[in-house]
């Protein structure tokens, strides 16, 4: 089964800081893979996917994600991040046609 | 792009009583639907899978005489919290899924906060 593991359960930034939110997946199939972000009270919205092709995908926010086939890894990346980019966030597998959320990443920017 | 209405976004029932959710894709047939749970502070629990025009199926553990899912159409599913008790207060979320499958995701609603009391 495929599983995804997210490393950091709460990520604090100050605002216009780098931040990479990290997700490592177990497959040894071929992965779609997703990140979704969450706020308060909120489903889910597709920030980026990764189902073929460029390893790098990005969204219209800022935030990119590399797929790495070596190191099993979907880690999210923004180089500036915003106050409104607060929310939590999962990293996402696809198996047996369904999504398989991480346990989420909890990032707080503060000013 | 994709939509899906979900609704109530809040309810409070007093326990035995049964709540309904709906989801609905506005702007596409959703094949299926998927209905998750979330605890504060917690990962998504996938609940059950819906096709369309079929039975659901349940994800180890659930209980299914306890949450009754309908996919009567390919733009609805409902989600039936039976005889509810204030162990079943959550988040429920769900999603839907178009033909095209994975080339467009899978769209959320925006969840339902169940408080019974």
């Amino acid at each position: 089964a495929q599983s995804v593991t997210q490393l950091d359960s709460q990520v604090p930034v100050f605002e216009e800081a780098p931040v990479e939110l990290r997700c490592n997946y177990s497959s040894s199939v071929s992965v779609y893979l997703f990140w979704y972000v969450q706020y308060p009270n909120q489903g889910l919205q597709l920030l980026l996917k990764y189902l073929s092709g460029s390893t790098l995908v990005e969204s219209i926010n800022g935030f990119e994600a590399e797929f790495n086939k070596s190191q099993t890894s979907f880690h999210l990346r923004k180089p500036s991040v915003h106050i409104s980019d607060t929310a939590e966030y999962f990293c996402a597998v696809l198996q047996g046609g369904k999504l398989i959320f991480g346990q989420g990443t909890e990032l707080s920017v503060k000013p | 792009g994709a939509v899906v209405s979900q609704h109530p976004s809040w309810v409070i029932c007093k326990s035995g009583t049964s709540v309904k959710i709906e989801c609905r894709s506005l702007d596409f047939q959703a094949t299926t639907m998927f209905w998750y749970r979330q605890f504060p502070k917690q990962s998504l629990m996938l609940m059950a899978t819906s096709n369309e025009g079929s039975k659901a199926t349940y994800e180890q553990g659930v209980e299914k005489d306890k949450f009754l899912i309908n996919h009567a159409s390919l733009t609805l599913s409902t989600l039936t919290v039976t005889s509810a008790h204030p162990e079943d207060s959550s988040f429920y979320i769900c999603s839907a899924r178009s033909r095209q499958g994975v080339i467009y995701g899978y769209t959320f609603g925006s969840g339902t906060r169940l408080t019974v009391v």
